[in-house]
């Protein structure tokens, strides 16, 4: 099974604080590395799915770029408000292997 | 907008007893994924399916089987529950290609075994 890390493991940041975390997969074999937002009592939701190295996409004030070669991806958020508050998770698809997904990252947005 | 149902948010049922959770999607999708998710661990895999009738283990089946009789559906079984299956359990679907296969997912069964 491969493994896929994310960090860090939980973070709290102040209304209007830009923040980054990162997700770690393995490079070989890869696919698709995707990135979902958990709320708390919500189901995941689809932030982004990023195939090609170098690739940044952005949806409002999230972005997220991914490096294929050495295997990481970032997520940024800017001005993070309370409503960003979640559970982001990624997960790497891989050739030849099922959608693995890492232990997500906890964000807290304190007003 | 693709909707994953599930069909119980909260369960609590006994050592020993038979388990069933449902996913029903409503977009023709032809996968279904069962999950189950930990703290501090990733969502683990425990079984999927690509069509109707058809199954494959994840990565955690043991102590699961799974049922898949219609394409909108597809089911989890626990035959003889135990405490080590205290969990929050996920459903997913999605359909192949590009960025088409986002999963879509359920919000979740929290799971206890007593």
């Amino acid at each position: 099974i491969l493994n896929v890390e994310q960090s860090p493991q939980s973070l709290h940041v102040q209304e209007g604080d830009s923040t980054n975390f990162t997700c770690s997969f393995p490079s070989s074999n890869f696919y698709a590395l995707h990135w979902y937002r958990w709320e708390t009592a919500k189901s995941p939701e689809a932030l982004f799915v990023m195939t090609l190295n170098g690739d940044e996409k952005k949806k409002g004030r999230i972005s997220a770029t991914l490096n294929t070669k050495e295997g990481y991806s970032y997520l940024y958020i800017k001005g993070s408000q309370p409503e960003d508050s979640a559970t982001y998770l990624c997960a790497s698809d891989n050739y030849g292997q099922n959608f693995v997904f890492g232990p997500g990252t906890r964000l807290s947005v304190l007003p | 907008d693709v909707k994953v149902t599930q069909s119980s948010r909260y369960l609590v049922k006994r050592t020993g007893e038979k388990v069933f959770l449902e996913c029903v999607q409503d977009m023709d999708h032809e996968n279904m994924f069962w999950y189950r998710q930990d703290p501090g661990l990733g969502l683990r895999l425990i079984y999927f399916s690509y069509d109707v009738k058809m199954k494959e283990k994840g990565d955690i089946p043991e102590g699961y089987s799974v049922s898949r009789e219609k394409k909108e559906r597809f089911s989890l079984i626990l035959e003889s529950a135990s405490t080590n299956q205290t969990s929050m359990y996920l459903c997913a679907s999605n359909t192949a290609g590009t960025d088409n296969e986002k999963l879509f997912f359920g919000s979740g069964t929290q799971l206890s075994v007593l």
